[in-house]
This record gives C-alpha cells, structure tokens and sequence, in this order.
C-alpha cells in the first residue's frame, strides 16, 4: 500500500528559529511533491511543490527531494508565530497520497 | 482567476437525513476531489471524478456518491446522515494526468444534529 508518513508532532521551535518537517514516501514512482499549509479549521493551502532531486526556494521556505532516499523534507526559516499550523506533505504517482500532517507551533 | 469554490460554507442535518454539497473547481481544471476531516484528524479521501467518470473511491460506505457534471462542477450527497458525518468536508480541483498539485475551496463544515 502506497504510503506517505509524517511525525504527528507537535514539533516546537522558537520564533527566529528554523523549522524543520520531514515526510517519507513508500511509491518508488512517485513524480512531484507538495507541501501544503493547514491552519486550523481551515482548508490546506499549497506552499511548495517539488518536482526533481535537490533543493527549491521560495522566500523563507526550503523543501528538499531526495528520491534515492525516499525523503521529502520543508525548511522555514526565520520562523514566525504565524507559521503555526499543520503542514501535510503529499506524493504523487497518478493519485495523489497524504501524509497525516505535522503539527508546528512557533513560540514568540 | 476564481479558486474553487464549495457551497453551502456551513450544513446543520439531523440523523437520517440526506444532506448535498457543491463544488465548482478552477477554470480549466477537470478532475475534482472530495475530502471527509473530522474535528483534529487528517484528511480523508472519499472521491475523484474526472471528465465526468469516477476514477476512485475512498473507503467509505456506497451512502456516501456523487457525480460530476460537464461543466466540470460536481456534487457530493450523503444519504441517511449519521453522527459520526459531522465534519469539514473539502473538494479539490486539479489538471489531471500531470502530477499536478490540488488546490482546495474553503470546504462545507457538515454538522449532524
């Protein structure tokens, strides 16, 4: 079965800190990966994509690939209050697989 | 460029009844997805439907259908509603068949009285 794992948290980091999730993926033919944002009560927003291996940047946001290893990894930097949410990763390979989400509070 | 959008915001039901949600996806995307989260759990995936087919389902009992309509639009019904269907319910769009993210409406909060 086709599987995308996250620590459930809450992963605490203080403010000005970095932030680091992870997620591991089971489909060795998984294409593209996402990273989406959840606050609370809300519907997830996407933050990053990530389609090849290495590193991608967007402002304060890192996410990193590396298929070999199976490992998909969200970097937040200068982390602020209003970074707390979940963040969910997910994997493609014709359908989309979710991970359960990391919880992330970020302490002023 | 008009994101998806999902009516009603909020659905209040009682046991037994049969409730319909609205899904209208991005301009241009043709497949939609449906999505179950209770209160502090993940998401859960119920549908997909893609030009007007459904391409799979999630492990849900056969009350739970839907359609989508060619204009690409799509509605989710829940017959004889239970307690446990109270729930944020999420409807994604995306261009299938690209490995392309989804992108989500705001989602019907579904309560069962």
């Amino acid at each position: 079965q086709k599987e995308v794992e996250q620590n459930s948290g809450p992963l605490s980091v203080p403010e000005g800190a970095i932030a680091s999730l992870n997620c591991t993926y089971s489909d060795r033919g998984s294409q593209s990966f996402f990273w989406y944002r959840q606050y609370s009560g809300k519907s997830p927003e996407l933050i990053m994509s990530i389609y090849s291996n290495g590193d991608k940047e967007d402002g304060r946001f890192t996410a990193q690939l590396n298929k070999a290893s199976q490992y998909v990894s969200l970097l937040i930097r200068d982390s602020q209050p209003s970074d707390s949410a979940t963040y969910l990763c997910a994997a493609i390979n014709y359908q989309l697989i979710w991970g359960a989400g990391t919880k992330l509070i970020i302490k002023p | 460029e008009a994101g998806v959008t999902q009516s009603p915001t909020h659905l209040i039901k009682t046991r037994g009844q049969q409730a319909t949600l609205r899904c209208s996806p991005i301009s241009g995307h043709t497949s939609v997805y449906w999505y179950q989260q209770a209160l502090g759990l993940g998401l859960q995936f119920l549908l997909w439907y893609d030009e007007g087919e459904e391409r799979n389902r999630g492990n849900f009992p056969p009350r739970f259908s839907g359609r989508q309509f060619p204009n690409y639009s799509s509605e989710l019904n829940v017959n004889a509603l239970e307690l446990e269907d109270s729930a944020l319910y999420l409807c994604a769009s995306n261009l299938q068949g690209r490995n392309q993210p989804q992108h989500f409406g705001d989602g019907t909060r579904l309560s069962i009285l």
